[in-house]
């Protein structure tokens, strides 16, 4: 699976949008995006994923470059229950793969 | 999402004794489950895949005769650390993909051991 950069962590004041940005520049054809996120002493929870285009749900939306080497998580507006460690994840969608984490950034909302 | 639970939340155990944490898929069925562990301040890391009613594939470092993974039904794996010792204090963490075409890995609430 393509490896991913990611800053370590970030601030942002709450009620404005989020944006955390990952760096996929190996991502092949067949690798999805996933975001995950780990609130302190809980197991990861699922944010969203994506190919190619953009995606958007309850949670967040994910911008995918059109060259897909990059891509961005935004929540459009925090609330201090953000704050959380966010994984950007690639991997290909072929039967029951493994996900494999990397170090993740920690978004602190602030008051 | 779905729902994976895990058993129990937190345990205390002495040095020497085994323990076993429960994993389960509350709401589908899973061939396939996983196994993190998770340190203070550091990134879950992958321990073993849990296939039902096979053997378990471990990561490279891993004991599997300390790490004793059965994945016994479609909904439950079990992780049993044996014989622990202090340093196997961690947060365990399992996790299970759904399928059917909204392909999600869903992950457990954790189970936080401490080997006195």
């Amino acid at each position: 699976d393509a490896k991913t950069t990611q800053p370590p962590s970030m601030d942002c004041a709450e009620g404005r949008a989020a944006n955390l940005p990952c760096n996929h520049s190996t991502i092949s054809g067949n690798e999805y995006v996933y975001w995950y996120r780990q609130i302190h002493s809980q197991g990861p929870q699922y944010i969203i994923h994506g190919l190619k285009n953009n995606e958007t749900n309850e949670m967040a939306s994910l911008i995918i470059t059109e060259d897909r080497k990059s891509s961005t998580l935004i929540l459009p507006h925090a609330t201090l229950r953000d704050t959380a460690v966010y994984y950007c994840i690639v991997r290909i969608i072929q039967g029951a793969q493994k996900l494999v984490f990397g170090q993740g950034t920690r978004l602190t909302i602030n008051p | 999402g779905a729902v994976v639970s895990q058993h129990p939340s937190r345990v205390i155990c002495k040095s020497g004794t085994s323990v076993k944490i429960e994993c389960r898929s509350l709401d589908f069925q899973a061939t396939t489950m996983f196994w993190y562990r998770q340190f203070p301040k550091q990134s879950l890391m992958l321990m073993a895949t849990s296939n039902e009613g096979s053997k378990a594939t471990y990561e490279q470092g891993v004991e599997k005769d300390k790490f004793l993974i059965n994945h016994a039904s479609l909904t439950l794996s079990t992780l049993t650390v044996t014989s622990a010792h202090p340093e196997d204090s961690s947060f365990y963490i399992c996790s299970a993909w759904t399928s059917g075409g909204a392909e999600t890995q869903y992950f457990g609430p954790g189970t936080r051991l401490l080997v006195l």
